[in-house]
């Protein structure tokens, strides 16, 4: 099974700071890599798939980028909608595995 | 609008059996692959089990962790994907959500989840 593992798993932050999550799979996912944020108490959504695809409706400010075994999500300036926690996914093979979840906190 | 509706979620005893629901509407259920993901209180989210499209047969994959008490069905005459869970354990105790998934692999619309508990 592929693990991922994210980084850091808590980052406090202030709204308009730029923040990167890190994403790491033990192995090789080319670019089947999704990242996802839940709020508490509610589904994920979906942000990025194919590691930098933004999807429809999510704002420009959130970006994917890497390729391989490391993968990141940036969030350009933060704004008080995006305190949630962010999940990397990959779908390379089966069993498909999330990483434990970065929560984002104000500061 | 693509919408997804869990139910069937509560209370079951060790060893027992449950049925989920996940009701589907605003697009053509045959055409798209299917997920179950499961959330334990207070975790991560753990992928449970995919019922690939009917191009591909309906044809399922599991994760280790459920796989031979699990099984993931569903019944396009009523845009319905269904998790039947035999031998419950407490370990299987989580929110479960139904996800839409892309044909390339990732979760794509996800429903709002059912709540199973197994106590005694």
């Amino acid at each position: 099974d592929i693990q991922m593992t994210q980084s850091p798993s808590t980052v406090s932050a202030s709204v308009g700071d730029r923040v990167t999550i890190t994403c790491w799979a033990s192995q090789s996912v080319n670019t089947w890599l999704a990242w996802h944020q839940q709020k508490p108490g509610k589904a994920p959504k979906l942000l990025i798939y194919k590691a930098s695809n933004l999807e429809n409706g999510v704002p420009s400010r959130f970006s994917g980028s890497g390729s391989g075994t490391e993968f990141t999500l940036t969030i350009s300036s933060l704004q008080p909608d995006d305190f949630a926690t962010y999940y990397c996914q990959h779908y390379t093979n089966y069993p498909i595995t999330f990483g434990q979840g970065t929560r984002l906190e104000i500061k | 609008e693509v919408q997804l509706v869990e139910s069937g979620g509560g209370l079951v005893q060790p060893g027992g059996s449950l049925r989920l629901s996940c009701a589907v509407s605003g697009f053509t259920f045959s055409d798209h692959y299917m997920d179950w993901v499961r959330q334990a209180p207070g975790t991560g989210l753990e992928w449970v089990g995919r019922s690939r499209n009917k191009a591909n047969g309906f044809s399922t994959e599991y994760a280790a962790s459920v796989k031979g008490r699990f099984t993931i069905s569903r019944d396009d005459s009523k845009n319905s994907l269904y998790l039947q869970m035999n031998s419950l354990k407490s370990e299987d105790t989580a929110v479960y959500y139904c996800a839409r998934a892309d044909n390339s692999g990732y979760s794509e619309y996800w429903g709002q989840g059912t709540l199973v508990t197994v106590s005694s």
